[in-house]
């Protein structure tokens, strides 16, 4: 079984200090991870993916993510945090199995940006 | 290129009614999922369809509960006879590849 957390239900960072939100999982195989990001009544939006190749993703809004194999984790990253950036962000999993499979989500870390 | 849409954004049921809830995904994409997000728990899988099948439904409910994506027309997540703990916010997303999902903007089911 595959799984995902989010050991923080939180993470506070003042406006133009870095933030980083943590993720490690569990998967069979190789891994496919993603970060999604969730605005107040809103759906989730795609934010970066980690499917192969370097182990330091770049995605939108300025938001990297490190995969690190020997830690099982995949934390996400903002060198200068902006108050826009609060919101539910989601760590997510998929092991290639070669088949179609679904995707796993953490609980959630909500981030809160402050002046 | 509409995003996924679900409808309706609200519904509201008493106890035993039936909630149907609609997807519809982006255009080009065969790939849909369901997705139920409680407070503080955030999102638990449910059942993952491709047309006109289901491929895992391991997030399902036993009873109550049933999905389809039919050929034509959007994908139907159904509840028969809604309680109290059927509050929550569904979510439905599609994909091309089964890669990147695109999220719908949710259907709040409230149960009086």
């Amino acid at each position: 079984a595959q799984s995902v957390a989010q050991p923080e239900d939180q993470v506070n960072v003042a406006e133009g200090n870095p933030l980083t939100v943590k993720c490690t999982y569990s998967v069979s195989g190789n891994p496919y991870l993603f970060w999604y990001v969730q605005y107040p009544n809103r759906g989730l939006q795609f934010l970066l993916k980690y499917i192969t190749g370097d182990n330091l993703v770049k995605g939108s809004y300025g938001f990297e993510a490190e995969f690190n194999k020997s830690q099982t984790s995949f934390h996400l990253k903002k060198p200068s945090a902006l108050v826009s950036d609060s919101a539910l962000y989601f760590c997510a999993v998929r092991g290639y199995t070669g088949t179609a499979s679904k995707l796993t989500f953490g609980t959630g870390t909500r981030l809160q940006v402050t002046l | 290129n509409a995003g996924v849409m679900q409808n309706p954004r609200h519904l509201v049921r008493r106890r035993g009614q039936e909630a149907r809830l609609r997807c519809s995904p982006m255009k080009g994409h065969s790939h849909v999922y369901w997705y139920r997000q409680l407070p503080e728990e955030g999102l638990k899988f449910m059942v993952y369809l491709q047309k006109e099948n289901i491929i895992d439904e391991s997030g399902m409910p036993k009873e109550r509960f049933s999905a389809e994506f039919p050929k034509e027309g959007p994908s139907i997540l159904r509840i028969q006879q809604v309680v109290r703990g059927d509050s929550a916010a569904y979510f439905c997303a599609s994909s091309r590849t089964n890669e990147k999902l695109f999220f719908g903007s949710g259907t709040q089911l409230s149960v009086l």
